[in-house]
């Protein structure tokens, strides 16, 4: 079993939906978990970050975490063309090791 | 002005060649990174290198060497190269081991190896 496991897509949304995207993982001794967005032939950006359960709101965007369950989702609402990218979950421990999701690609329709 | 860049941005080479990827980030960070990114997004972490000093070293084959002749400097050596290095390779740097919120990545070096 991969440390950090991610749904797989692509998913492809009317512009203006609601989008959960979601991750789960093994490993408890991470504690910190992001959200990363990448556009096509760009680098991973940083989006949202969070080390506590509960939700973390920035905008339209809204990081989810449930420790008890090694449970974490990103949620975009109203979601944008501009939002279409692949979106990689990744967490970490206290040795700051970044493990990645194996991203899924987001399509928002005009 | 870029934060992190590599050269080249695609490279194009032959089985068994040698070839090198440059990094170079200006942020005044002190840690270094190499990511590889296969065809399917998956992102994975080669190297990382604090001052100048080795402190990850993934399970990577030993044709791959870097090398940090300074903070701001992260070069990737890779010998003998096979088809299955073709990948998109992302140097990213940090201020601070412990500072994990806190990456910047390069736009990535596309590899083609045929």
């Amino acid at each position: 079993q991969k440390e950090v496991e991610q749904d797989p897509g692509p998913l492809s949304v009317p512009e203006g939906a609601i989008v959960s995207l979601n991750c789960t993982y093994s490993n408890s001794a991470f504690q910190y978990f992001m959200w990363y967005r990448q556009y096509s032939r760009k680098g991973p950006e940083l989006l949202m970050y969070t080390y506590s359960s509960g939700n973390k709101e920035d905008g339209r965007f809204t990081a989810q975490v449930d420790k008890s369950s090694k449970y974490i989702s990103l949620f975009i609402r109203d979601s944008q063309p501009s939002d279409s990218a692949t979106y990689l979950c990744a967490m970490a421990g206290a040795n700051s090791k970044l493990t990645f999701g194996k991203g899924i690609t987001l399509s928002v329709r005009p | 002005d870029t934060a992190v860049s590599q050269t080249p941005k695609y490279l194009v080479t032959q089985m068994g060649n040698d070839k090198s990827i440059k990094c170079e980030q200006n942020l005044g960070h002190d840690t270094m990174y190499w990511y590889k990114q296969d065809s399917k997004k998956f992102l994975k972490i080669m190297f990382s290198y604090n001052n100048k000093e080795l402190i990850i070293n993934e399970t990577v084959p030993n044709r791959f060497s870097p090398k940090s002749p300074d903070k701001a400097h992260l070069n990737l050596h890779i010998n003998s190269l096979e088809l299955g290095d073709s990948a998109v390779y992302f140097c990213a740097s940090s201020q601070g081991v412990g500072r994990v919120y806190g990456y910047t990545f390069g736009s990535g070096t596309r590899l083609t190896v045929v």
